[in-house]
């Protein structure tokens, strides 16, 4: 069966990166777009960007270009997502999808990333 | 940039059928694509594709889209389908847009 299993809570300082995996099984990790979403506590779903595994092709939302990098390690199945220059209104949960062209069908269980001084 | 639409609430009495509905321009063009997520769990995929239901989801859960408006409907609602519920579509300038979000009351 499809998992997307991804790392553990962070927290991190304001200023500071982070960089959250997501570890696919059960499927070909080349196949499919991995998509990051986050959701601040009370707050609806928002679309960080896209990767293509097979590629390494990326787009990013407007709103994160130049903060945020997604990568991958086909090896492992493993996707990454990395956001720098914290603050404060990071703090979410941050969730890695895996997207059947324009829908995605499979979410991971997602990581809690709290930003605070 | 491409806006999705949605009611904040909608409430429905036990049994009874609930609409929640997803407004955008030309919605109608697009396919759409439907999510419940219920407190501290990560989204589930309920319609896909304006109309079609994955494999395990009821088939109370059903879908339409017509012109600047989609829908999803949930017949004969039940307590379980409390939930928020989030209309996507895909947009060539701004790729993956989520709809603001709907939470459902069931009474």
């Amino acid at each position: 069966q499809v998992q997307l299993v991804q790392s553990g809570a962070e927290v991190k300082k304001p200023g500071a990166s982070v960089k959250v995996s997501c570890k696919a099984s059960g499927y070909t990790f080349t196949s499919y777009d991995i998509n990051w979403v986050r959701q601040a506590t009370g707050q609806g779903l928002e679309w960080m960007g896209w990767m293509n595994p097979n590629s390494g092709n990326t787009g990013y939302a407007q709103k994160f270009q130049g903060r945020v990098t997604m990568t991958r390690n086909t090896s492992i199945s493993t996707a990454y997502m990395e956001l720098s220059s914290l603050r404060s209104e990071d703090t979410a949960v941050y969730y890695c999808a895996r997207a059947d062209s324009s829908f995605i069908d499979y979410w991971g269980q997602g990581t809690l990333v709290t930003v605070s001084s | 940039s491409y806006e999705l639409t949605q009611p904040l609430s909608v409430s429905v009495a036990l049994g009874q059928t609930a609409r929640i509905t997803c407004g955008g321009n030309n919605i109608g063009s697009k396919n759409v694509h439907w999510y419940q997520q219920k407190p501290g769990q990560a989204p589930v995929l309920v319609i896909y594709r304006d109309s079609n239901r994955p494999s395990g989801i009821p088939e109370r859960f059903s879908g339409s889209n017509s012109g600047n408006t989609a829908t999803l409907t949930i017949s004969r609602a039940q307590a379980g389908d409390e939930a928020d519920y989030y209309c996507q579509v895909w947009d060539s300038s701004t790729y993956v847009v989520f709809g603001g979000g709907t939470k459902l009351t069931v009474l």
